[in-house]
């Protein structure tokens, strides 16, 4: 059981609009920077969102972060089969001295 | 070319030792924090532990006490020592590390392929 919770899975249409959750405390969430990674199957993870909510060079805008208190989103725009993929949030716990993970969403594009 | 490459993955018995090791290329490494993390296989990732470039070290509750995080700048290499393996540990091991002038273990843009580590009896 992770300290960041997501929703196990989520699914989407090609080109709807899908939000996943991260939720969290203070001593993470509440007072860290959060980072989502994208990991397709059998890859590397991959930084999709950086500092809450930006994007590093090469991520389409289709992708968008955001946070509020102790939860963070990951807002994806006009879905695309490609985007089917593990995705997982992570911050830094100040209570426990250590980088958490969020347990993973699956998306699945339909 | 900028990039990781991790070895050292193996097939250990409950309670033996394996040393990991990540080869970087491409970039300052000297200047880098370097990131272990792993992931059971069909599981979550999960952090192992960090080694900055003054060679500062955390870890992950999990391996704290059992694994060791080192680092060899002529080398540009970073090694994790796992002594004391426990089944819970097979997973496949990944090194990351981020851009050069940004001192993080959040901020993970460089991945390896990821090293397999089995133990069982």
């Amino acid at each position: 059981q992770s300290v960041l919770t997501q929703p196990p899975s989520t699914s989407g249409t090609p080109g709807q609009s899908v939000t996943i959750s991260c939720s969290g405390s203070s001593s993470n969430i509440g007072s860290n920077a959060v980072y989502w990674y994208q990991q397709l199957p059998r890859t590397a993870p991959k930084l999709l969102i950086y500092r809450n909510n930006q994007r590093p060079a090469g991520v389409p805008d289709r992708f968008s972060g955001s946070k509020s208190g102790t939860s963070a989103s990951l807002a994806i725009s006009g879905l695309r089969s490609e985007d089917e993929a593990d995705y997982y949030c992570v911050t830094w716990d100040g209570s426990l001295s250590v980088v958490i993970f969020g347990g993973g969403t699956k998306l699945s594009v339909l | 070319e900028v990039q990781l490459v991790e070895s050292g993955g193996d097939l250990a018995k409950p309670g033996g030792s394996l040393r990991l090791s990540c080869a970087a290329s491409g970039f300052t490494f000297s200047n880098a924090w370097m990131t272990w993390v792993r992931q059971i296989p069909g599981k979550g990732l999960e952090w192992v532990g960090r080694i900055k470039n003054d060679e500062t070290t955390d870890y992950a509750a999990p391996v704290k006490g059992r694994f060791t995080l080192s680092r060899d700048d002529s080398r540009a290499t970073v090694y994790l020592q796992m002594n004391s393996l426990k089944t819970e540990d097979t997973a496949l091991y990944y090194c990351a590390t981020g851009p050069e002038n940004v001192r993080s273990s959040l901020w993970l843009d460089l991945w390896g392929q990821g090293t397999l580590v089995t133990v069982s009896s």
